[in-house]
């Protein structure tokens, strides 16, 4: 299994601009969701989708998109970038377990908006 | 929303002297606690999580205790190594995957 997958890597956008960063995984796992994490400030829930067809909004859900049409991907848009959304993004999926909200974090993309 | 604390900030430890990181919660309905270990550049990895029915957990030298009548909870490392030098976060979460972190706590470990 790759696990959870992240493409780009490194992205740098201008102001105004719009893009997806992709997020799949190949666990199977129900739940998936995005992180932003800025120094000092720890990681932060974007939005999250508890299957395929549902999202919801978590702390800072304010000019980013998602949407989930299948168990395996879970994009995230930037809807017209700005300075404020550089950071890095981490997708994350976890099994629906009653045992385990273990979070399984992909390599991360890391983004500037110049 | 639930609010985590997490102190300190940065921790400077001797190797093979024990490392302490606490945190707080806010949300009394929270009922999972992990933490994470995230070294430079990499993506966090979970390293000892805690439900609300146990008060401690340990696997090998690392240890956490949960206290919910205080509504705190700690990462204990022992015997540390400097393989152990990384960022470490705390997290809570009500039990519906939606985990609210610290700040992270920057080890390091001095040989």
């Amino acid at each position: 299994n790759a696990g959870v997958t992240q493409t780009p890597k490194f992205q740098v956008l201008k102001t105004g601009q719009s893009m997806t960063l992709q997020c799949a995984q190949d666990m199977n796992h129900e739940y998936m969701s995005w992180y932003r994490q800025d120094p000092g400030m720890g990681l932060r829930l974007i939005h999250y989708s508890v299957g395929a067809g549902i999202t919801d909004q978590g702390e800072v859900p304010n000019g980013y998109n998602v949407s989930r049409s299948t168990t395996e991907d879970f994009p995230l848009r930037l809807l017209s970038a700005a300075p404020s959304q550089t950071s890095v993004y981490f997708c994350a999926s976890s099994p629906r377990d009653d045992e385990s909200d273990t979070q399984y974090f992909g390599p991360g993309t890391r983004l500037t908006v110049l | 929303g639930e609010n985590v604390e997490q102190h300190p900030s940065t921790l400077s430890v001797q190797e093979g002297d024990s490392a302490v990181i606490k945190c707080t919660y806010s949300d009394s309905a929270s009922n999972y606690f992990p933490w994470y270990k995230q070294e430079l550049g990499k993506r966090p990895q979970l390293i000892i999580d805690i439900r609300s029915n146990v008060g401690e957990k340990k696997d090998q030298r690392i240890a956490v205790t949960l206290n919910k009548t205080a509504k705190h909870f700690s990462l204990h490392i022992t015997e540390t190594q400097p393989e152990d030098s990384a960022v470490y976060f705390c997290a809570a979460s009500r039990g519906d995957y939606k985990l609210s972190f610290g700040a992270g706590t920057t080890v390091t470990v001095r040989a």
